[in-house]
């Protein structure tokens, strides 16, 4: 199975800071990326799939790169409505998920 | 609008079976695969299986082979997963999720760009 290291697992930040969280593949996959956010007690929502193209709707400030091993989504300035959970997703073999990143209130 | 709405979650005890059913609408069903993704108590996502469009192949992660069935009902627009043989660590929410494409065996599933709301299933004595 793929394994999905994901770090930091909080992240501390104030409004309008710049944030990354990266997320490293056991073994390579290629471009077979995704990234949620989820807010508590709700669904994860799709923000970047492919490793870098954005959804739709998602606001420009998400964006993603990587391919391979490595991993990272940032955020370019932190907003009141993005502190939430995220979570990596591989979907090269089945699918497995990061750990989860905690983007809380500094 | 696609809209998933997952149900049939409760209580049970170890051993205990439960149904789980997703209604679906706003989407052409049959065209897409479908997954369960479940979410343990505090935890973080757990995908559990998956099911292409015709319902013809179905995957299933290592933790609930044996134990779970996924299945479809393309005529009502109705994803489902059978749960036999519930375990403690069973205890999660699940949810369905509808991928953004139908599968190619031998991967299922891709991404997922809708969900459902969740269901809580909870097993204990």
């Amino acid at each position: 199975d793929i394994q999905m290291t994901q770090s930091p697992s909080i992240l501390s930040a104030s409004v309008g800071d710049r944030v990354t969280i990266t997320c490293r593949a056991s073994q390579n996959i290629w471009t077979s990326v995704a990234w949620y956010q989820q807010k508590p007690g709700k669904a994860p929502k799709l923000l970047i799939f492919k490793a870098s193209t954005l959804e739709s709707g998602v606001p420009s400030r998400f964006s993603a790169s990587g391919s391979g091993t490595e991993f990272s989504l940032t955020i370019s300035s932190l907003q009141p409505d993005d502190f939430a959970t995220y979570y990596c997703q591989q979907y090269y073999s089945h699918s497995t998920f990061g750990q989860g990143t905690k983007v809380e209130i500094k | 609008e696609v809209q998933l709405l997952g149900s049939g979650g409760g209580l049970v005890q170890p051993g205990e079976s439960l149904k789980l059913s997703c209604a679906t609408s706003g989407f052409t069903f049959r065209n897409y695969a479908m997954s369960w993704v479940r979410q343990a108590p505090g935890k973080g996502l757990e995908w559990v299986s998956a099911i292409s469009g015709s319902g013809s192949f179905t995957y299933y992660a290592d933790s609930v082979k044996g134990r779970l069935t996924i299945s479809r009902d393309n005529s009502k627009d109705t994803l489902y997963l059978q749960m036999n043989s519930l375990r403690a660590e069973d205890t999660a929410v699940y949810y369905c999720a509808k991928d953004w494409r139908d599968c190619d065996s031998p991967q299922c599933p891709y991404y997922f760009d809708s969900w459902g709301q969740g269901t809580l299933v909870t097993v204990s004595s």
